[in-house]
């Protein structure tokens, strides 16, 4: 397997823009993790999906922020309008089980918003 | 809320030798995991060891330990026979089933040669 494929690897862009970041997870993997990691505020986690679903979005900053999986194999994280402050990097993950199983992460995705 | 503590933002240890890293965390949970977690210069995350709180064995993954003190709340990580590969920002992390993973600012750890 590839493991957690995430793209694009890096995004600029500009303020007021709109944002979408994908995620293909480990195939067989039931959960889906999307993270955020600043200097500041170290790892977060946005939200995660069971079997597609959204069970958790507690973690999402704002409305600005929308997450979809429309199906098992795919997941995006979409800003819409960005701003300096989400420059960031986006991290995909996807275990077996919740949490108690290993976490696999993608590369992630460094995002700028200028 | 559950928070975790790593008190030490960077340390450094000589290639072969030992070093330990500090994690603390707050919680009113019986029941719970701890992870260590590695980042190297690539960014990705890379799962080193987990602990569940109910066994009072420390987990052991070949040059990594931990010692778990349930009663301290404590979750060291112990790095024997240090390499150059594990230069990186190592993380600490809580789960229990109330809350989402809690992850620590982490530990930026070099490896000298």
């Amino acid at each position: 397997d590839a493991g957690v494929i995430q793209s694009p690897r890096h995004e600029v862009t500009e303020m007021g823009q709109e944002v979408t970041l994908r995620c293909k997870p480990i195939s067989g993997h039931d959960y889906l993790f999307w993270y955020r990691q600043t200097m500041m505020r170290g790892l977060e986690l946005l939200i995660y999906f069971n079997n597609n679903v959204p069970i958790d979005d507690s973690g999402m900053p704002e409305d600005r922020f929308s997450a979809k999986m429309p199906n098992a194999s795919f997941s995006t994280l979409k800003i819409q309008p960005s701003e300096p402050r989400d420059s960031a990097v986006y991290f995909c993950a996807s275990s077996l089980g919740l949490f108690t199983d290993t976490q696999y992460f993608g590369p992630g995705t460094r995002l700028t918003v200028l | 809320a559950q928070t975790v503590t790593q008190s030490q933002p960077e340390m450094s240890v000589q290639e072969a030798e030992t070093v330990t890293l500090s994690c603390t965390y707050d919680t009113s949970e019986n029941n719970y995991y701890l992870f260590w977690y590695k980042q190297p210069p690539s960014r990705q995350m890379i799962l080193v060891i987990r602990q569940e709180a109910y066994k009072q064995q420390n987990a052991t993954e070949n040059r990594f330990s931990v010692n778990f003190q349930k009663a301290a709340k404590s979750f060291s990580l112990k790095i024997s026979d240090s390499q150059l590969g594990d230069t990186a920002m190592y993380f600490c992390a809580f789960f229990s089933g109330n809350t989402p993973l809690v992850f620590g600012k982490g530990t930026r750890l070099s490896v000298i040669a």
